[in-house]
C-alpha cells in the first residue's frame, strides 16, 4: 500500500534554532516528492521538489534531502523564525503510465512550534 | 483573480441542505482537485479532473459530487450534508503535462450541524 508517514507529528523550537522533519514512504513506482508548508488557516504551498536523482536541495533556510534507497526524505530548517511556525507537509507522487496522471500521497504533517 | 480561490471561506451549514463549494482557477491548468482536511488524517482525495469535461472518483468520494464544465471552474456539491462532512475543503490545479506542482486554494471551512 502506497503511504507516507512523518515525524515528529508536532515539534516546539526556539527561535534561532535549526530542525530536522523526516518523512518515510512506502511509494511506487516513485515519480517525486515535495515538501509544502501550509501556515494556520491557509492552503498548502510548496517549498522543494525532489526527484529521484536529486539528494539534496535548498530554499532559502530550507533544505531538503531524499534518499531514494531507503525510501526517506528530511527537511531540514536553519535558524528558525517565528514565521516558520506552520504545517510541513510530504507529499510523495506515484508514477503512472500510459498516459495517466500521477497520484499524489499526502502525508498527515508535522506541525511546528517557533516559540520567542 | 491570480492563482486559485475557493468560495465561502466558511460556512454553517443545516444537515440534509444542499450546498456547492466554488473553485476557480486562472492558470489555464489541465487538472483540478478536491481535498478534505480532517484533524490527523491528512488531505484525502474527493474527486478530481484531469480535463475540461471530465472527472473521477478519489479516496473519499461518497456524498460529494463535481463538475468540469470549462477549465476554470470546479465546483463540489454536497447533495445532503451530513455532520461528517464537517471539514476543511481543499481545491487544488497542477498542469500535469509540465508536472508542476499543486497549487491550493485558502480552504473553505464547512461546518454541517
Amino acid at each position: 500500500k502506497n503511504q507516507v508517514e512523518q515525524s515528529p507529528q508536532s515539534l516546539i523550537i526556539l527561535e534561532g534554532k535549526n530542525c530536522t522533519l523526516q518523512c518515510n514512504y512506502t511509494v511506487s513506482p516513485f515519480s517525486n516528492l515535495r515538501w509544502y508548508k501550509q501556515d494556520t488557516g491557509r492552503g498548502p504551498v510548496s517549498l522543494t521538489i525532489m526527484t529521484f536523482s536529486e539528494n539534496t536541495k535548498s530554499n532559502g533556510r530550507y533544505t531538503a534531502t531524499l534518499d531514494a534507497d531507503t525510501k526517506q526524505s528530511s527537511l531540514h530548517i536553519t535558524a528558525s523564525q517565528l514565521s516558520d511556525s506552520a504545517s510541513y507537509i510530504c507529499v510523495v507522487s506515484v508514477r503512472r503510465y500510459g498516459g495517466a496522471t500521477n497520484k499524489l500521497i499526502f502525508g498527515t504533517g508535522t506541525l511546528l512550534a517557533v516559540q520567542p | 483573480i491570480a492563482g486559485i480561490t475557493q468560495a465561502p471561506t466558511s460556512q454553517i451549514l443545516a444537515a440534509g441542505r444542499r450546498m456547492t463549494l466554488r473553485c476557480t482557477q486562472d492558470m489555464r491548468h489541465n487538472a483540478m482537485y478536491w481535498y478534505r482536511q480532517d484533524l490527523g488524517l491528512g488531505l484525502r482525495l474527493i474527486h478530481y479532473s484531469n480535463t475540461a469535461g471530465t472527472t473521477g472518483k478519489g479516496e473519499v468520494p461518497d456524498g460529494y459530487s463535481v463538475s468540469r464544465a470549462n477549465t476554470d471552474d470546479f465546483p463540489l456539491t454536497l447533495a445532503s450534508a451530513v455532520p461528517s462532512q464537517t471539514s476543511v475543503y481543499f481545491c487544488a490545479s497542477r498542469d500535469t503535462d509540465k508536472n508542476t506542482e499543486a497549487f491550493f486554494g485558502q480552504g473553505t471551512r464547512l461546518t454541517v450541524v
